[in-house]
């Protein structure tokens, strides 16, 4: 089955520093990626749309200047939390679709990051 | 705006008990998924439903898809522990798919 890997799983850091969390998709190639951000027993929330070689489409409310995203191959994308505030820790969790799956929109998600910002 | 709502957020059963999580969007959609997040975990797919009022079976789950395809319910009968988790339900949107808030099944032995 489709793999989705992320890392890191946990991090933890200084407020005003920046994070990288990296998604890759292990087994198949995806042309697009989402970055979703997950509070404690909540639902899942939709930060942004990932595609290779072009630009992100973030969703209404979410500081495009703040969470960085590039996808730089058909397997990779980044999220880059930019002086992270204690308001930012969260779960973030990515999922890819496979790029031949056409109009079937299922998707695979990564193990997630747990971001603690201290 | 597109919404998939879901209830109930919260059920607690009985080992044994029933269970059936309701999914309603505001639009009608070509397909619906269900993913299961268990604790600590992150959302696996399930299932996805196509047709208008389809019925579909993994051993105790049955999933459902109303005939005018906004609506679909995820029934597991006789719950057992390894049921706990959040279930999804999730519909197209333009390029992503909207989420419901998901359910939360919680199971005592």
């Amino acid at each position: 089955g489709a793999v989705v890997s992320q890392h890191p799983s946990r991090v933890i850091c200084k407020s005003g520093t920046s994070v990288k969390i990296e998604c890759r998709s292990l087994d198949f190639q995806a042309t697009t990626m989402f970055w979703y951000r997950q509070f404690p027993k909540k639902s899942l929330m939709l930060m942004a749309t990932s595609n290779e070689g072009s630009k992100a489409t973030y969703e209404q409310g979410v500081e495009k200047d703040k969470f960085l995203i590039n996808h730089a191959s058909l397997t990779l994308s980044t999220l880059t939390v930019t002086s992270a505030h204690p308001e930012d820790s969260s779960f973030y969790i990515c999922s890819a679709r496979d790029h031949r799956a056409g109009g079937f929109y299922e998707q695979y998600f990564g193990p997630g990051t747990r971001l603690t910002v201290t | 705006g597109q919404q998939v709502m879901q209830i109930p957020q919260y059920q607690h059963v009985q080992e044994g008990e029933d269970f059936t999580t309701y999914c309603n969007s505001s639009t009608t959609l070509s397909n619906i998924q269900w993913y299961k997040q268990r604790p600590g975990g992150h959302p696996v797919f399930l299932i996805q439903l196509v047709k208008s009022g389809e019925v579909k079976k993994q051993k105790r789950l049955t999933f459902q898809f109303g005939e005018a395809k906004k609506n679909s319910s995820l029934h597991i009968t006789a719950t057992q522990t390894t049921d706990v988790g959040t279930y999804f339900c999730a519909g197209p949107g333009t390029g992503k798919l909207i989420f419901g808030q998901g359910t939360t099944l919680q199971v005592k032995p």
